[in-house]
Parts: C-alpha cells; sequence; structure tokens
C-alpha cells in the first residue's frame, strides 16, 4: 500500500512544494534500485512519468523536479512550482503487483 | 518515441465483456525490453492497474489478483498490439482506461490515449 501525505496542496508560484509518499513495505530491491515512480496527471491528459527508480528524472521533466527517498519513505520536490505544475501528483511502486497512492492535487494559490 | 494508439467501444452494457485495444508503434509488442500494461482510472480518480502482458522467449500475462477471472489480457504480433478484455461487466466497471508500456526500469513510460467506458443499460 503506497499512502501519500497529503490529498492537496496549495502552493504560490516560485515557492518551493514537497509531496511525500510512504509504502508499506520496502521498495529496495536486491539490485540497489528503489521501484518508486511518481507521475503527473494533467486535467484530461494519462498521467506522465516524472521520476522512475525513486530519484531518476525522466527525459524532458525540468530540473526543478527531483525525487529522494529510499525503502519506504520517498520525496518528490518542487523547487520552484509554476503554474504549469498544477494537476495530480501520483508515486506508484513496481516491486509487486503495480500499485498507485492515492494522489495530491497540486493547486496555484 | 512510443506511441500508444486506443480504441474500442465507449459504452457497454451490464454482464457483457468490455473489449479495447492498443495498437503499438515505435517498439514491438514482443520486445524483450517492454511489458504492456492496462490501467484503469475509477471517476473518483483513483488509478487501478489491472494487467500486463510481455514476451521473453516465451508469453507471460499477469493480472491483478481483484480482478483474476474477469480480465484478459492478449498480445496480437500480427498488428504490433495488445487487448484488454473484461467480462461480466457492472457498473463499477465504468472508468477511464489506459494502455502503458513499460521499460526496463519498470516505469510506465509511454501511455495511450484513455477511453472512457461507461457500462449502462
Amino acid at each position: 500500500v503506497l499512502t501519500q501525505s497529503s490529498l492537496s496542496l496549495a502552493v504560490r508560484p516560485g515557492e518551493p512544494a514537497s509531496i511525500s509518499c510512504r509504502a508499506s513495505q520496502s521498495l529496495l530491491y536486491s539490485n540497489g534500485h528503489n521501484y518508486l515512480d511518481w507521475y503527473l496527471q494533467k486535467p484530461g491528459k494519462p498521467p506522465q512519468l516524472l521520476i522512475y527508480l525513486g530519484s531518476n528524472r525522466a527525459s524532458g521533466v525540468p530540473d526543478r523536479f527531483s525525487g529522494s527517498g529510499s525503502g519506504t519513505d520517498f520525496t518528490l520536490k518542487i523547487s520552484r512550482v509554476e503554474p504549469d505544475d498544477v494537476g495530480v501528483y501520483y508515486c506508484m511502486q513496481a516491486l509487486q503487483t503495480i500499485t498507485f497512492g492515492q494522489g495530491t492535487r497540486l493547486e496555484i494559490k | 518515441q512510443v506511441h500508444l494508439q486506443q480504441s474500442g467501444p465507449g459504452l457497454v452494457k451490464p454482464s457483457q465483456t468490455l473489449s479495447l485495444t492498443c495498437a503499438i508503434s515505435g517498439d514491438s509488442v514482443a520486445s524483450k525490453d517492454a511489458a504492456w500494461n492496462w490501467i484503469r482510472q475509477s471517476p473518483s480518480g483513483g488509478l487501478e492497474w489491472l494487467g500486463r502482458t510481455f514476451y521473453r522467449a516465451k508469453w507471460y500475462t499477469s493480472y491483478a489478483p481483484s480482478m483474476k477471472g474477469r480480465v484478459f489480457i492478449k498480445p496480437d504480433t500480427s498488428k504490433n498490439q495488445f487487448s484488454l478484455q473484461v467480462t461480466s461487466v457492472t457498473p463499477e466497471d465504468s472508468a477511464v482506461y489506459y494502455c502503458a508500456g513499460q521499460g526496463e526500469a519498470a516505469s510506465l513510460d509511454s501511455w495511450g490515449q484513455g477511453t472512457l467506458v461507461i457500462v449502462s443499460s
């Protein structure tokens, strides 16, 4: 089970944002990788991959986005929120049968 | 760049079978480095993985335990696509259905456009 720390978040443009995701079991595999991804879903669109294996930015993702954590506790950080960052952020684990967190809606103040 | 194009009806009657197809371009359904998934999103927003198929010298398919017995995912190498069938549907199966490609890092790095399926008589 993946539990995201908050269901919604309101941030002013230019301010930082942080979303946490806690797993009920360790997502660290014997190969040293954490099988935890972060996705952003914008209205009317499918989710898009932001961060894979806990801390690797997907192709084309701005460096304002960063992922950290290991084992059961993970964090997605946005260093300076922009209006285009609004949407719902999901964590997902792929170590076992794929499951998603419940999502965190990011709004702009 | 992998592109996934979904097709299939948006309205299914209760007790009937929901059928969707996902056509792949930019990769092969038989790729030894990829897996092909179906995910759905309920009206409340929750994402639920349904299952996947992949080829590693032979075909493998796995399903979400909650859906076992009602969900079937099949590859079609002749058309480079894969399909989803959900049998005996009820209104609770109404959702947006997505196909998604999974790469070596196990992340879902390509997605179809989504298909809204409503189960109603």
